[in-house]
């Protein structure tokens, strides 16, 4: 079955403990993305990358930190947490069409973490 | 700028009753525009999108969508509202940049009465 996955779905954790939320897709899409949702903001992107090795800065980067060192995989890593990082994470991949924004976004389940 | 705006946070309908959730956009080039649904506890699901092709899209499920660039508008519709219906909707624009990110609009709750 094609899909995005996440783990863990849910995570508790303290101010400054360093996190790592996994994101694998078995579609070989190129395009991969992590985005927050906070209530009555939607969606919003924190990092992105187009291939592996290659990412970038979404709207929201401050305190994040993403890798791709394999097309399948895309964790982001929270090296030190703060409550503000309270949210819903989502990843989602989708093929990699240069010039096109017409290409679907496949979402994961999901992430709810809780910084305390 | 791009931008995506929905036009009430919570909408209820009967079962069997006409189901719109507005959208709104803001592009300077021809938008790609899509709507998700999420349901409770579960990622985002693509219902629709609209590529430049034809300007009424069908969806899963019996949703529909029509795209008025005069009224910078892509409303959801449904004829008739079933209890799984119930959902939060997403409208979306691609970004026509590298980033080729989603901006979404800030969610409709769609809650539909027995």
């Amino acid at each position: 079955e094609a899909q995005v996955t996440q783990n863990p779905r849910y995570l508790i954790t303290v101010t400054g403990k360093k996190l790592t939320v996994t994101c694998s897709q078995n579609m070989n899409h190129e395009y991969m993305s992590w985005y927050r949702q906070d209530p009555g903001l939607g969606l919003r992107q924190i990092y992105y990358s187009m291939n592996v090795e290659v990412t970038d800065k979404g709207d929201v980067p401050e305190g994040y930190k993403v890798s791709r060192k394999e097309k399948r995989n895309f964790p982001l890593i929270l090296e030190s947490p703060s409550p503000n990082q309270t949210s819903l994470y989502f990843c989602a991949s989708s093929l990699w069409v240069s010039t096109s924004g017409s290409n679907t976004q496949y979402f994961g389940p999901g992430t709810r973490l809780t910084v305390l | 700028a791009q931008s995506v705006t929905q036009l009430g946070s919570h909408v209820s309908v009967s079962e069997g009753a006409l189901v719109l959730l507005r959208c709104n956009y803001s592009s300077s080039v021809p938008p790609y525009l899509f709507w998700y649904v999420q349901y409770p506890n579960q990622g985002l699901q693509l219902l629709l999108k609209y590529t430049s092709a034809a300007t009424l899209v069908k969806g899963i499920n019996g949703f529909e969508a029509e795209f008025k660039k005069s009224e910078t508008s892509f409303h959801l519709t449904k004829p008739s509202a079933h209890m799984s219906d119930a959902a939060e909707y997403f409208c979306a624009v691609s970004k026509m940049d590298s980033s080729y990110k989603l901006i979404f609009g800030s969610g409709t709750r769609l809650l539909v009465r027995p």
